[in-house]
C-alpha cells in the first residue's frame, strides 16, 4: 500500500533558525495537504497542493510539491514559539482517503 | 459555525468489554473518516463514509472493529472485545465536496474532531 515518510522525526531549532520537513511519498500522489498538530491537540489543515511543481505561501511558511508528484515540503522561516508542534503531510492518490506521513516533531527553543 | 464534536473525551474500558465512540460532523459534510492516532504516531486511516455509504474499510485492524453512518450525518465507531493494543486516541474528521453540474470534482480539507482517547486496561 501507500507509505508517506517525513524526514527529520524530530527537529530542534533556536527562536528565529529557519525550519524544513521533507515528505516523500512511494507512490505519485493526486494531491498532498499538511496539517499541524499542537501537544495535545488534533490536526489543524494547513493548506493542500495540486499541480506538479506548485509553491505555495502562507505568511513565514512555503509549501512545495515536486515535479514528479511524489514528494513534498514544508519551509518556515524565522521559527517562532507557536511554530512548536508536529507537522504531518497527508497525500491523496486519487480519491479522498489520505495516508498520513510520520510527521516531524518540531521543538522551538526561545 | 459548529465544528467536528466528538464523546466520549476520554473513555476507560477494561480488557473484554465493547465500546462505542460518537463522531458528529459539521453539517452537510458529505465525507466522514475515523482515524486511529497512537502516541508519538501520525493518524491512521481505519475507515471512510460518502454520505452514508462506507466506501473504504481497508484500514481496520479485525473484525472487532465496526463503523456505521446509518443517516449519513452521525457515525459510531464501535469496538467489540476490546484488548490492549486498541488503546489510541480515535479521530473523527469530516469534509465537504467541491461539485460542477452536481458531479464531485474535488474534495476540501478535512476538519478534524477533539478526539476519543481510549485506554484499555
Amino acid at each position: 500500500g501507500q507509505q508517506v515518510m517525513q524526514i527529520p522525526q524530530y527537529q530542534h531549532v533556536q527562536e528565529g533558525e529557519d525550519f524544513t520537513t521533507y515528505c516523500n511519498s512511494s507512490t505519485t500522489l493526486s494531491n498532498i495537504q499538511w496539517y499541524k498538530q499542537r501537544p495535545g491537540g488534533h490536526p489543524v489543515f494547513l493548506i493542500q497542493l495540486v499541480k506538479s511543481g506548485e509553491v505555495k505561501k502562507q505568511k513565514r511558511l512555503t509549501f512545495q510539491f515536486g515535479e514528479a508528484k511524489k514528494n513534498s515540503s514544508l519551509h518556515i522561516t524565522a521559527t517562532q514559539t507557536t511554530d512548536v508542534g508536529t507537522y504531518f503531510c497527508a497525500g491523496s492518490g486519487g480519491y479522498q482517503k489520505v495516508t498520513f506521513g510520520t510527521g516531524t516533531k518540531l521543538q522551538v527553543i526561545p | 459555525g459548529a465544528g467536528v464534536s466528538q464523546s466520549p473525551r476520554y473513555k476507560v474500558a477494561k480488557r473484554g468489554q465493547d465500546v462505542a465512540l460518537r463522531c458528529d460532523p459539521i453539517s452537510g459534510h458529505v465525507s466522514l473518516f475515523w482515524y486511529q492516532q497512537a502516541l508519538g504516531q501520525g493518524p491512521e486511516f481505519l475507515t471512510y463514509f460518502q454520505n452514508e455509504a462506507q466506501l473504504d474499510k481497508s484500514g481496520l485492524p479485525s473484525d472487532r472493529f465496526f463503523a456505521e453512518r446509518p443517516e449519513g450525518s452521525v457515525s459510531t465507531l464501535k469496538i467489540q472485545r476490546t484488548q490492549q493494543e486498541d488503546s489510541a486516541v480515535y479521530l473523527c474528521a469530516s469534509s465537504s465536496a467541491l461539485r460542477a453540474s452536481g458531479i464531485v470534482i474535488s474534495y476540501n480539507e478535512q476538519f478534524f474532531g477533539p478526539g476519543t482517547r481510549l485506554t484499555v486496561l
